[in-house]
This record gives C-alpha cells, structure tokens and sequence, in this order.
C-alpha cells in the first residue's frame, strides 16, 4: 500500500498567517491527491481534489499544489473557522491511503 | 437535501458480525460510486472498502478482506457493510461517503463530497 505522510503532524498559527501543510507519498501518484478538512465532532470535508482542484464552495484562501510525490496544502491566510485536522488521500490506486493528518491550532 | 445517514452501529463481542446502513437522499445514489471511512477514537481516517455504481466492483482495505462485504441496493438508495468476525481494532466510527469521481483528461478521480454523521462500532467483551 501507498503510504502517506504528513508534515508537520501539528502546528500553531495566528490569525492571518499562511500556513502551509504537505504530504509525500511513498510512490509516484500523479496529481490523485485530495484533501479534507476534519473539525472536531465532524465528518471530513472535501477541500480539494485531483491535487489543485478546488471544490465547490471552499474559499479560495485553500490551494492544493504538488504532483508525483510531494504535495501541499496552503491556506493563504489563515480565519479562526479554519482551525481543523487536515488530512491528505491518494486514489491513486488501492488502498485509497490517508495521512496521518496535520492539526491545526491558533496560536 | 443531499443527505447520507449511517444506522447499525453498536457494541459487539470479538469474533461477532455487525451489519451497517447508509441511507441515501436527496440525489440518484445509482450514479455514484460509494465509499465506508473509518476512524478509530482519537486517530486518523481510514478507507475502508468501495463499490461502483452498479456493485460489479468492490475493493478493500487490506486488513478487513475476506471479513467484510459492501454492498449497495440502488432500489432502496442504500449502501451496506456487513462485518464479520469483528476485531477490537475495527473499533471505529464508520462514515459512508459519496464519490463524485470528477473526470479530467480521462482521468478518474476520487471526490468524497458528501459524508455521513458516522455510526459507532464497539468491539469488545
């Protein structure tokens, strides 16, 4: 199984700020890459897919960019709804495998 | 209102079998792949199993083939996943999940957009 691994595992920010998130994958994957965002007590939600797609009705503050191996999330500034566990998933092939997920905080 | 509710969930014995629902509403369930996610109290998630549209195809997570079936009933807009022989580490809150598999360049690509609340799975004696 494709193994995904996540960067930083947890991370502090404030209000405003760009946080970025990444993502590896143990084997080339192309752009089959999707992230979901988890708030506590909530079921994921799809932020992004096909690597940089954004979904509909996700704010433009969230972009997805990488491809092959390495991959990243970007929140170009940072809003307090946003305070979440992030989580990556490749499809590109089975298992569907997640990462481990990034917590984020408000520092 | 597009809409997927889990039912089934409960506490079981090792070695036992539990049979969850996912009730579908509010789009035409038989044009989309579904999914079942998992997740183990405080960890992360976890896929679990897949079926196409037309349930002619189904794959799995490694660590519960041969122990659990998806199945779909686009007849009555819901998806299944029967558990067997139960183990404390399929311990988990199961979500169901929509596919919305957006095509680029003749490419498929897997869009969970719509998730369940969860149903609660409890294995122990």
């Amino acid at each position: 199984a494709i193994q995904m691994t996540q960067s930083p595992s947890s991370l502090s920010a404030s209000v405003g700020d760009r946080v970025t998130i990444t993502c590896r994958a143990s084997q080339g994957i192309r752009n089959d890459l999707g992230w979901y965002q988890q708030k506590p007590g909530k079921a994921p939600k799809l932020l992004i897919y096909a690597a940089s797609t954004l979904q509909s009705g996700v704010p433009s503050r969230f972009t997805g960019s990488g491809s092959g191996t390495d991959f990243t999330l970007t929140i170009s500034s940072l809003q307090p709804e946003d305070l979440a566990t992030y989580f990556c998933l490749q499809d590109y092939n089975y298992p569907r495998t997640f990462g481990q997920g990034t917590k984020v905080e408000l520092k | 209102e597009v809409q997927l509710l889990e039912s089934g969930g409960g506490l079981v014995q090792p070695g036992g079998s539990l049979r969850l629902s996912c009730a579908a509403s509010g789009f035409t369930f038989s044009n989309y792949w579904m999914s079942w996610v998992r997740q183990a109290p405080g960890k992360g998630l976890e896929w679990v199993a897949n079926i196409r549209q037309d349930g002619s195809k189904t794959y799995y997570v490694d660590s519960v083939k041969g122990r659990f079936t998806i199945s779909r009933d686009n007849a009555k807009n819901s998806l299944y996943l029967q558990m067997n022989s139960l183990r404390a580490e399929d311990t988990a809150l199961y979500y169901c999940a929509r596919d919305q598999t957006p095509q680029y360049s003749g490419v498929f690509y897997d869009a969970f957009d719509i998730w369940g609340q969860g149903t609660v799975v409890t294995v122990s004696s």
